[in-house]
């Protein structure tokens, strides 16, 4: 089973509105990170943001938040007035179990964001 | 701003030779780690090292795949007997310390093509 789920390979988006990247996750750890990560044309991963767990209130950086719905397993990505170099691929990942050394980035498959003017 | 460094940015290399990928890993970060990512799929973890020990790898990382620390400040993934499903681009990425909240900061990445 696919521990992470991007169900939407292509998004596509007017400049300046808000847009919403799905991301559902599966895991039995009462411990866990999410994180979204940006991979531009350049190929680079860029972090983005960051959710645990047991964080009560959904994360926030700038222009990105994170829709967090621990019942439903879900770390929706929401980016609001986009623009044009948000055009990338978007991948959410997880981290399970606190406190252990090196733990592995789970990555999902990712969604292209398209922005246009 | 710190970062993740990487050497080359594209290598490209005969089927069964060696290749050597280097990082440079930001200076205060305890955590290491490759990933692999083949072109078009999603990334894929291989190994995370930490205090000069393997600490967690994939199924990838089999035994044509070693790493290393061969002094304090580089990291390095070598495959021994490259093959042709081996091309891919091949991330390094380091993070400050262990706990969940610590993101890992990558490198821009080597492409690797094996012909």
């Amino acid at each position: 089973a696919q521990k992470i789920t991007q169900t939407q390979p292509g998004m596509f988006v007017q400049e300046k509105e808000a847009v919403t990247l799905d991301c559902t996750y599966d895991t039995s750890d009462q411990s866990y990170g999410l994180f979204w990560y940006k991979q531009p044309s350049s190929g680079e991963m860029i972090f983005l943001i960051y959710q645990g767990s047991y964080d009560e209130q959904n994360a926030t950086e700038g222009r990105y938040s994170l829709n967090f719905q621990k019942a439903r397993k879900s770390a929706n990505l929401v980016i609001s007035a986009s623009q044009l170099g948000d055009s990338a691929m978007y991948f959410c990942a997880m981290r399970e179990g606190e406190g252990q050394a090196g733990t592995a980035l789970i990555f999902g498959k990712g969604t292209t964001l398209s922005v246009s003017s | 701003e710190p970062e993740v460094t990487q050497t080359p940015s594209h290598q490209v290399t005969q089927m069964g030779q060696e290749v050597i990928l280097r990082c440079v890993p930001i200076s205060n970060h305890l955590y290491f780690y490759w990933y692999r990512q083949i072109l078009g799929q999603k990334v894929e973890f291989l190994v995370s090292f930490y205090n000069n020990e393997i600490s967690e790898k994939s199924e990838i990382f089999d035994d044509q795949f070693s790493v290393e620390r061969p002094d304090g400040s580089n990291f390095t993934l070598k495959i021994r007997s490259t093959k042709l499903e081996d091309s891919a681009m091949y991330f390094c990425a380091s993070s400050e310390a262990r706990g969940l909240s610590y993101e890992q900061y990558f490198g821009p990445g080597t492409r690797l093509t094996v012909t």
